[in-house]
C-alpha cells in the first residue's frame, strides 16, 4: 500500500475484554516497530521485529501484551484482560532497513471503559 | 539506561526569530531521526541523520549531528505560524535491538 495502514482507528472495549491491534506495513518494509503514545507525550517503545522475528520485546508493559508478524509482513499487538490504564493511542512504523526513514500509521486510539 | 532528552519542551517564539532544540542522547548511536507531529495527527518524518557531522536541510529547518557529543540539533530559521507543531527526536540505539527510543517532544508555538 501507499502507507502503513491500522486497523481499527478507533476501539471502545470493557475492561477485561482482549483487542487485537492491526498494523500493515509498506510493502517490502522489513522493520516493523510498535509504540504506545498518552497525549501529549512521546512514543513509548514497545516491540520491534526484522522481518518476522521479535527482536526486542523489552518494551511490553506486562505479559498481558503480545505481539506477532508471522509472515514478515503484517503485524498484531494483542491486549489480553484490558484495563483501564491500557488506554492509549497505539502506532505502528515500518522501514526498509535499520537505517532507513520509519514511517508512521495514523494509529489505533484504544479506549477502555 | 537509554535516554533521549530534548530542550526546551515548550517554546513560543515570535515568527521572523531563529531558534534552536537540541536533543542529547545517553549512548552510542549510528542514527537519529527527526518527527514533526500536528495536534491530533501522526508523526511525520523530517530528517534521518546517519553519521557524525551530517547536516540536513529542507526550508526553514536544518538538522545536524554531533556523534561524539551525543547531540543533535534543529535549527528553524526565520520561523513562521505553519511551522507550529511538536518536534521529536528519536535515536536508534547499536547493540541495542535497533530500538528506536524517542525524546519527549518540543512543543513549538509560533506567534504570527
Amino acid at each position: 500500500g501507499a502507507g502503513v495502514s491500522q486497523s481499527p482507528r478507533y476501539k471502545v472495549t470493557k475492561r477485561g475484554q482482549d483487542v487485537a491491534l492491526r498494523c500493515d506495513p509498506i510493502s517490502g518494509h522489513v522493520s516493523l516497530y510498535w509504540y504506545r503514545q498518552a497525549l501529549g507525550q512521546g512514543p513509548e517503545f514497545l516491540t520491534y521485529f526484522n522481518y518476522e522475528a521479535q527482536q526486542d520485546k523489552s518494551g511490553l508493559p506486562n505479559d498481558r501484551f503480545s505481539a506477532e508478524r508471522p509472515e514478515g509482513s503484517i503485524s498484531t499487538l494483542t491486549i489480553q484482560r484490558t484495563e483501564q490504564r491500557d488506554s492509549a493511542m497505539y502506532r505502528c512504523a515500518s522501514s526498509g532497513g535499520r537505517t532507513d526513514e520509519a514511517f508512521f500509521g495514523q494509529g489505533t486510539r484504544l479506549t477502555v471503559v | 539506561e537509554l535516554k533521549v532528552e530534548q530542550n526546551p519542551l515548550f517554546l513560543s517564539m515570535q515568527e521572523g526569530k531563529n531558534y534552536t532544540i537540541y536533543c542529547n542522547y545517553s549512548t552510542t548511536s549510528d542514527r537519529l531521526y527527526w518527527y514533526r507531529q500536528d495536534p491530533g495527527k501522526s508523526l511525520e518524518s523530517l530528517f534521518v541523520l546517519l553519521s557524525n557531522g551530517a547536516v540536513k536541510q529542507e526550508g526553514r529547518l536544518m538538522a545536524s549531528l554531533d556523534t561524539k557529543a551525543r547531540l543533535s540539533t534543529l535549527h528553524i530559521t526565520a520561523a513562521v505560524h505553519d511551522l507550529s507543531a511538536t518536534y521529536f527526536c528519536a535515536v536508534g540505539f547499536m547493540n541495542r535491538d535497533d530500538k528506536i527510543i524517542f525524546g519527549k517532544g518540543t512543543r513549538l508555538h509560533i506567534l504570527p
